[in-house]
């Protein structure tokens, strides 16, 4: 069990630009999150889908920012028009239901330029 | 809406030590209250979780968490600490209805030799 998988760990993207971050849930969760993390604003949540549907959103930002669960074996988060304000860690979560233990990927350090 | 109040942004201690990190939380309904341990350049791992039943709830390497529901508390304690406990605690409630953790800002535990 290799855990949450997040692509890449890293990305600098310039001012204007799309930035598509990827996730591997662990196979066999039902329950796939998104959240941000940065100094200022600490832990947000963004989304989660549930058997791939979308469950919540309440915590995306409404015009730049969307999230994608095509098939069960990844998700996608996708951010158009990258703003300096966007730069955070991105952290892609699973769990086998809601309200079990969540693992956390690694995370994908956003820097905008 | 739903908070988390982790009231010291810094602990530190020396090894050995007994510690206690500090939640309190606002929540109009049913909960799941979990702390989350993050080491410096990682994702989040978790550490414990309570619903219901016994108060006092056991966690991985040692650590507890007691819950109270007349001070709305879910406070962390470990009886004796070990200098790779450094790390950034977070405090986490999310409610029985959604997967969505709502996080504290996080205390950072800092253990001296």
């Amino acid at each position: 069990n290799a855990g949450v998988i997040q692509t890449p760990r890293h990305k600098v993207t310039g001012k204007g630009q799309e930035a598509t971050l990827w996730c591997e849930p662990i196979s066999g969760h039902s329950a796939v999150f998104w959240y941000r993390q940065t100094i200022v604003q600490g832990l947000e949540f963004l989304t989660y889908f549930r058997n791939q549907a979308p469950i919540d959103d309440s915590g995306m930002p409404k015009e730049r920012f969307s999230a994608q669960m095509p098939n069960q074996s990844h998700s996608t988060l996708k951010i158009q028009s990258t703003q300096p304000q966007d730069s955070a860690v991105y952290l892609c979560a699973s769990s086998l239901q809601e309200n079990t233990e969540v693992f956390f990927g690694k995370g994908t350090r956003l820097t905008v330029v | 809406t739903q908070t988390v109040s982790q009231s010291d942004a810094h602990v530190t201690v020396f090894e050995g030590d007994s510690v206690e990190l500090r939640c309190n939380y606002s929540y109009g309904g049913s909960i799941y209250l979990s702390w989350y341990i993050q080491h410096h350049g990682h994702g989040l791992q978790f550490l414990l979780k309570y619903y219901s039943g016994n108060p006092v709830v056991q966690g991985v390497n040692g650590f507890e968490a007691e819950f109270s529901k007349s001070d709305s508390s879910f406070h962390l304690r470990k009886a004796s600490v070990h200098w790779s406990d450094s790390a950034v605690y977070f405090c986490a409630v999310t409610g029985t209805n959604t997967g969505k953790l709502t996080f504290g800002d996080g205390t950072v535990l800092t253990v001296k030799p």
